[in-house]
């Protein structure tokens, strides 16, 4: 089993739609969370994080946390086209001291 | 502040040659971190570096080795170069270590590309 999963494929959401992103994980040790938002050709940029259960609201981001079914989500609220990009789900490994990947989601915001 | 800085951000190579890549942390940051990226995957872990000491290791060959400096700049290096090391080298880092939930910050990468 992958440490961390992002399984949806290429998600194309009209400009001012919620765009969600789901992402699982292994380790029930795992305290810190992370989204990440990679533009093409560029390096992760840090957009959330979320280290308790529930949800954490910033802007137009909403990151949710269930530790006991090991999930954690993004919400995109009111898309817009710079939004176009793929998003990172990571989550921080106590025993290696290093961040865990999921392979990522791309996101098209269609204007 | 300046964010992470990462040279040369752009690297070509044949195989069998030596490389090393160059990172600056935030300032503050005392936590540096390397990752290895290749198309259409996450990033992968390779290194984690805390006040000078290794703190972590992925799953990379020993062909892969960095080091710290007193300054909290680091380097990569990776030996013996083959076509599969063809990726978005990038560096991340932190006040702290990962296992205190801070959050890494990673500069814009270097892309090296193996003939």
């Amino acid at each position: 089993q992958k440490e961390v999963e992002q399984n949806s494929g290429p998600l194309s959401v009209p400009e001012g739609a919620i765009a969600s992103l789901n992402c699982t994980y292994s380790d029930r040790g795992s305290q810190s969370f992370f989204w990440y938002r990679q533009y093409s050709g560029k390096s992760p940029e840090l957009i959330m994080s979320i280290y308790s259960n529930g949800d954490k609201e910033d802007g137009r981001f909403t990151a949710q946390l269930n530790k006991a079914s090991q999930y954690v989500s993004l919400l995109i609220r009111d898309s817009q086209p710079s939004d176009s990009a793929t998003y990172l789900c990571a989550l921080g490994l106590y025993g290696n001291n290093r961040l865990a990947f999921g392979k990522g989601n791309q996101v098209v915001v269609i204007p | 502040d300046a964010g992470v800085t990462q040279s040369p951000t752009h690297l070509i190579k044949t195989r069998g040659q030596h490389v090393t890549l160059r990172c600056s942390p935030i300032s503050g940051h005392k936590s540096v971190s390397w990752y290895q990226q290749v198309l259409g995957q996450g990033p992968q872990f390779i290194f984690q570096y805390y006040e000078k000491e290794e703190r972590g290791r992925g799953n990379f060959p020993d062909r892969f080795s960095a080091r710290q400096f007193p300054n909290y700049s680091s380097e990569l290096n990776v030996n013996a170069l083959l076509l599969g090391d063809s990726a978005l080298y990038l560096c991340a880092s932190s006040l702290d270590s990962v296992i205190l939930g801070q959050p890494q910050h990673f500069g814009d990468g270097t892309r090296l590309s193996i003939l």
